[in-house]
């Protein structure tokens, strides 16, 4: 069975301008959580969605959105793009995400590469 | 608010040596609490948690952990390190309210194995 899928793997971009990562969850799966991940510290929570509704944000700038399609598919969004946004951008899909039974485990992607310059 | 303290960034033993990884948490309410794994370049795979179920949770790979209250801690062992072990470990707390569905983070410990 696929696991978690992101693209692309790596991205490189410059300073403004705007950015968009895509992630498909495991088959079956509701949810998707997106976190960020700079080098040398543990991953950030950004957002969960769940059925295409958001259940949950982190302290994340408006210039970060997420949406997620019928399929169950994600896509983050990054505007005016700082040098700070530099970072592994992980997705995570769960069966519910609405508690912590065995079918809510998290289940993690390999990550896209996002580099600003 | 939850939080979660990994201590000693990296951590160095012997092929076949004692594994001790160290994770202390803040939690408002009862924790669930997890261990990650994550490989060079790649995405992070859960080792174990604790869910109020038993206070020793056993892992993949021969790794378990032990859920402290006392001690507010939830320490990662296993007791002959491999080779294939190095990797870095990330600890992380998750509250039970619905609306705080995320999971939170150690900064991560570095696991090195000498041959």
């Amino acid at each position: 069975d696929a696991g978690v899928t992101q693209s692309p793997t790596h991205l490189i971009k410059t300073r403004g301008q705007h950015v968009t990562l895509r992630c498909s969850p495991i088959s079956g799966h509701k949810s998707v959580s997106w976190y960020q991940q700079v080098l040398g510290q543990g991953p950030q929570f950004i957002f969960q969605y769940y059925e295409k509704e958001e259940r949950g944000r982190g302290n994340f700038p408006d210039r970060f959105s997420a949406r997620q399609f019928p399929n169950y598919s994600s896509e983050l969004n990054v505007n005016a793009l700082l040098l700070g946004d530099s970072a592994l951008y992980l997705c995570a899909s769960s069966f519910t995400g609405t508690g912590v039974r065995d079918t809510d485990t998290q289940y993690f992607g390999p990550g896209t590469r996002l580099t600003v310059l | 608010a939850q939080s979660v303290t990994q201590l000693g960034s990296h951590v160095s033993v012997s092929e076949g040596a004692l594994v001790l990884l160290r994770c202390n948490y803040s939690s408002s309410v009862p924790p669930y609490l997890f261990w990650y794994v994550q490989y060079p370049n790649q995405g992070l795979q859960l080792l174990l948690k604790y869910t109020s179920a038993a206070t020793l949770v056993k892992g993949i790979n021969d790794f378990e952990a032990e859920f402290k209250k006392s001690e507010t801690s939830f320490h990662l062992t296993k007791p002959s390190a491999h080779m294939s072990d190095a990797a870095e470990y990330f600890c992380a707390v998750r509250g039970t309210r619905r609306s705080n569905y995320q999971l939170i983070w150690g900064a991560g410990t570095k696991l090195i194995i000498k041959p």
